[in-house]
């Protein structure tokens, strides 16, 4: 079965300083992620997915992702973090042969002026 | 383009009573989610559907909970009757099957008292 998992409920971070924030999932067949940020009170919006091609996908808000195969990975990151950036990250894997997204659990991010 | 769009984007209700969230999805998606987030279960899918089918509502919590989608730019999510624990965010988000991404509208907070 699909599954994806966020190890960290919680991540902090220094504004200024590199982010990751941490996916791992278990697909069969390709796998299709994503990354959402949920602001407080809105909606989910969309940062970026991977689909195929390079393993290294850049998104919105200068967020970027790299896909690692052989650890089954798809970590957030970006090389400086904003005061901006806080707010609760999700990772989602398309179930395979379907259109559902199987979310994982949010991480929330605070980044520390 | 407008978005996905939700409404009402509160409501408060007591138990016992109807309540009916809309969504309409972004023109020209084919896909139609219906999701609900709380702390305690995080975001669950309920139902979604394509082109204006259900598809799988495997996630719809009991018999209390029917969605529709008469035309391609209307859904609806009813919830009858109303029970406490129903309190949430319910969120409709739509997408296409080219593209695979799945946009969030605003979400509906509600609290049934």
């Amino acid at each position: 079965a699909q599954s994806v998992a966020q190890p960290e409920d919680q991540v902090n971070v220094a504004e200024g300083n590199p982010l990751t924030v941490k996916c791992t999932y278990s697909v069969s067949g390709n796998p299709y992620l994503f990354w959402y940020v949920q602001y407080p009170n809105r909606g989910l919006q969309f940062l970026l997915k991977y689909i195929t091609g390079d393993n290294l996908v850049k998104g919105s808000y200068g967020f970027e992702a790299e896909f690692n195969k052989s650890q089954t990975s798809f970590h957030l990151k970006k090389p400086s973090a904003l005061v901006s950036d806080s707010a609760l990250y999700f990772c989602a894997v398309r179930d395979s042969g379907t259109y559902k997204y199987i979310f994982g659990t949010g991480t929330r991010l605070k980044v520390l002026a | 383009d407008a978005g996905v769009i939700q409404s009402p984007r509160h409501e408060v209700t007591e138990m016992g009573q109807e309540v009916t969230l809309r969504c309409k999805p972004i023109s020209g998606h084919d896909y139609l989610f219906w999701y609900r987030q709380t702390m305690m279960r995080g975001l669950e899918l309920l139902i979604y559907f394509n082109n204006n089918v259900p598809i799988d509502d495997s996630g719809m919590p009991e018999d209390r909970f029917s969605a529709k989608m008469p035309n391609a730019s209307f859904s609806t999510l009813k919830i009858q009757p109303s029970e406490p624990r129903d309190s949430a965010v319910y969120f409709c988000a739509s997408g296409s099957g080219q593209g695979r991404t799945q946009y969030f509208g605003p979400g509906t907070r509600l609290l049934v008292l």
